[in-house]
């Protein structure tokens, strides 16, 4: 069955510690989002890419890095300068850019700090 | 810029009762508009849009109205169940505008109760 993987489920970071967590798609699709909820607040973008090996940033990508080097994989780093990181992170992949109609979602991950 | 402002939650229903969840928006194009639904600890489903003024978007006896007069979508089910626990997001998505992503309210919590 084609979909997104996000893994791991719970992920713990310590102080100063860089975490990736990982996006798999096996949809086909060219575009990739990572969205951040915080309790009670909607969805926020933190980056999305349109084509491999491009990037672009959303909303709140500061203290956040990522990549696209194959078609099917976009892991999001957060980094030490992520001052508040604990969030449930979600990823999303669409069949083209801008393509909204047609968004799916992995499960989430949740980050929280020790 | 676009926003998406829905009631507050959470909202507490007795089963078999009526839900309205009001959402209003603020866009500069013409958006397609979402309702999403999130289980816990899970990701984001789409549970119905519509893409033009007077559209009607239905699914699993949800139905919500784009009502371009009033910026609205507000979603409704005539009898819900305890199974529709969740938390529902309205979102835009303004395409035609060139942007890349969807525009998310804060959510509201929906509990059934038996």
């Amino acid at each position: 069955d084609g979909g997104i993987t996000q893994s791991p489920k719970y992920l713990f970071r310590k102080e100063g510690q860089n975490v990736t967590l990982s996006c798999e798609q096996n949809l086909n699709h060219d575009a990739m989002y990572w969205y951040r909820q915080d309790p009670g607040q909607g969805l926020r973008l933190i980056y999305y890419s349109q084509i491999v090996n491009d990037f672009q940033k959303g909303d709140i990508a500061e203290g956040y890095s990522v990549s696209r080097e194959k078609k099917e994989s976009f892991p999001l780093t957060v980094t030490s300068a992520q001052k508040n990181p604990t969030a449930f992170y979600l990823c999303a992949s669409s069949p083209r850019p801008g393509v909204v109609e047609k968004l799916f979602f992995g499960s989430g991950t949740q980050l929280s700090v020790l | 810029g676009n926003s998406v402002t829905q009631m507050e939650g959470p909202v507490t229903l007795s089963e078999e009762a009526f839900l309205t969840i009001n959402c209003t928006y603020t866009a500069t194009g013409y958006p397609s508009l979402f309702w999403y639904v999130q289980y816990p600890g899970e990701g984001l489903q789409l549970l119905l849009k519509a893409t033009k003024a007077d559209d009607k978007g239905s699914n699993k006896g949800f139905e919500a109205t784009y009502r371009k007069e009033t910026t609205s979508f507000h979603l409704e089910k005539g009898s819900v169940q305890v199974s529709d626990s969740a938390v529902y997001f309205c979102a835009l998505g303004d395409s035609g505008a060139g942007s890349y992503q969807l525009t998310f309210g804060k959510g509201t919590k929906l509990s059934v109760i038996p």
